[in-house]
């Protein structure tokens, strides 16, 4: 059974950059798995952010950027805003019709 | 103004049967896959189906596979969720998702909660 591990909570402050990581258990995480990135608040549907890697979705602010570091996808917020506090997840195409999200990062700005 | 709208949440008893759907406007649904992806209170994210723009394909995860079947009518631009044998487990908002053609989401429902509780 293949995981997606993300860290469960990171903080930062406001103003500040932030790299939130998502990995693989057996394995890297390279293009090929497609990774996406979406936010979500309390009570609110997810949003999209980031998909393809590092293609950012439509009205998405470019602080938020996606990229390969080593062999993990990673989002960064650069210059991190109150209001971006909330939970986010990847998502990796594992091939075969199986798409699988990581357990999410809780993130806290303050 | 792409919109979808899921409905058809209710409580069931373990055991039971349910059948989501999801209402869609806004794009040209016949051209797109589409997912369903739960959420059980206070948790993560869990993928559960996507179908193929005509139906044709379908895949599920392994935790309903068996028990859910995810199906479409393009005429309707709608999408279907029949869950049966439910268990306490699948208790969770459940979202549709259309497909970004990218191996991604990109626009979601605002999710239809099932309770699976005696």
């Amino acid at each position: 059974q293949t995981v997606v591990t993300q860290e469960p909570s990171f903080s930062v402050s406001p103003g500040g950059t932030v790299t939130l990581t998502c990995g693989l258990s057996s394995g890297s995480v390279s293009t090929s798995y497609y990774p996406s990135w979406y936010q979500q608040t309390p009570g609110q549907a997810p949003r999209t952010l980031i998909f393809s890697t590092s293609t950012r979705s439509s009205g998405v602010p470019d602080r938020f950027s996606g990229s390969i570091l080593g062999n993990k996808a990673a989002l960064t917020i650069t210059g991190a805003q109150a209001e971006d506090e909330s939970d986010y997840y990847c998502l990796l195409y594992l091939g075969r019709g199986i798409w699988v999200f990581g357990g999410g990062t809780k993130l806290t700005v303050l | 103004e792409v919109q979808l709208v899921e409905s058809g949440g209710v409580a069931v008893q373990p055991g039971g049967s349910l059948r989501l759907s999801c209402a869609v406007t806004g794009f040209t649904f016949n051209d797109y896959p589409m997912h369903w992806v739960r959420q059980a209170p206070g948790k993560g994210l869990e993928w559960v189906s996507f179908i193929s723009w005509d139906g044709s394909s379908t895949y599920y995860a392994d935790s309903v596979k068996g028990r859910f079947t995810i199906s479409r009518d393009n005429s309707k631009n709608s999408l279907y969720l029949q869950m049966n044998s439910l268990r306490i487990e699948d208790t969770a908002f459940y979202y549709c998702a259309k497909d970004g053609l990218g191996f991604h989401f990109d626009y979601w429902g605002q999710g239809s909660l099932v309770t699976v509780s005696s």
